[in-house]
């Protein structure tokens, strides 16, 4: 079955970087846009980033424009998220999450928890 | 920026029909997709494309629109229903995506 399972989340500073890695199987990576999604606990659901199933085109919201990057490895089923210049406003629950085709979200991961404090 | 209001809460009795509405200034050309989001866990599609179903979704759960509202319709409400549903768009040309803030369903 179709599974996305993140893994890098943690507790980082202020001001440092990390990277969020979404292995995915029970599907071809390869043939899926994807994407992030992030909740602050608590709180509602942001669209944070896109990628197409080819990697060329790219978007990014405006409140991480710069900041965090999508990436992806389709040869590894892998899709990332580079996160620099890490706020406290970033502290969420960050899912992957694959695009149905139609632009909506037919299959999400668990999440990662990035928590960023001093 | 494309903005979707939803009732913070709607509660329901047991047995009875819940109706959770999604309104957006162009939610009349738009595909309304909704999800379901239990305390602890992550976000389920329970509709797409306004009106379809994905697969193992229960046949309680529909989808309506008229005009620019969106409704998430929920037949014989269960306990298990209880959670919060968000709604989304899309906006294909600019590549961005939005969502609802979200609406509690609690069962009385």
């Amino acid at each position: 079955q179709v599974q996305l399972v993140e893994s890098g989340g943690g507790v980082v500073q202020p001001g440092t970087s990390v990277r969020l890695s979404c292995t995915v199987s029970g599907f071809t990576l390869a043939l899926s846009p994807m994407h992030w999604v992030r909740q602050v606990p608590g709180k509602g659901l942001e669209w944070v980033a896109f990628m197409s199933n080819d990697g060329k085109i790219e978007n990014h919201a405006d409140s991480v424009r710069g900041r965090l990057i999508v990436s992806r490895d389709n040869s590894k089923s892998t899709l990332f998220l580079q996160m620099n210049s890490l706020r406290a406003e970033d502290t969420a629950f960050y899912y992957c999450v694959r695009d149905r085709g139609d632009g909506s979200f037919d299959h999400w991961g668990q999440g990662a928890l990035v928590t960023v404090s001093s | 920026s494309y903005v979707l209001t939803q009732p913070p809460s709607v509660s329901v009795a047991p047995g009875k029909t819940a109706k959770i509405s999604c309104e957006g200034e162009n939610i009349r050309r738009d595909s309304v997709h909704w999800y379901q989001q239990r305390p602890g866990q992550a976000p389920v599609q329970v509709i797409y494309s306004t009106t379809d179903r994905p697969s193992g979704i229960s046949e309680r759960f529909s989808g309506s629109k008229s005009g620019n509202t969106a409704t998430l319709i929920i037949t014989g409400v269960e306990a298990g229903d209880e959670a919060d549903y968000y709604c989304q768009v899309s906006d294909g040309i600019l590549a961005l995506w939005f969502f609802g803030g979200g609406t509690k369903l609690t069962v009385l």
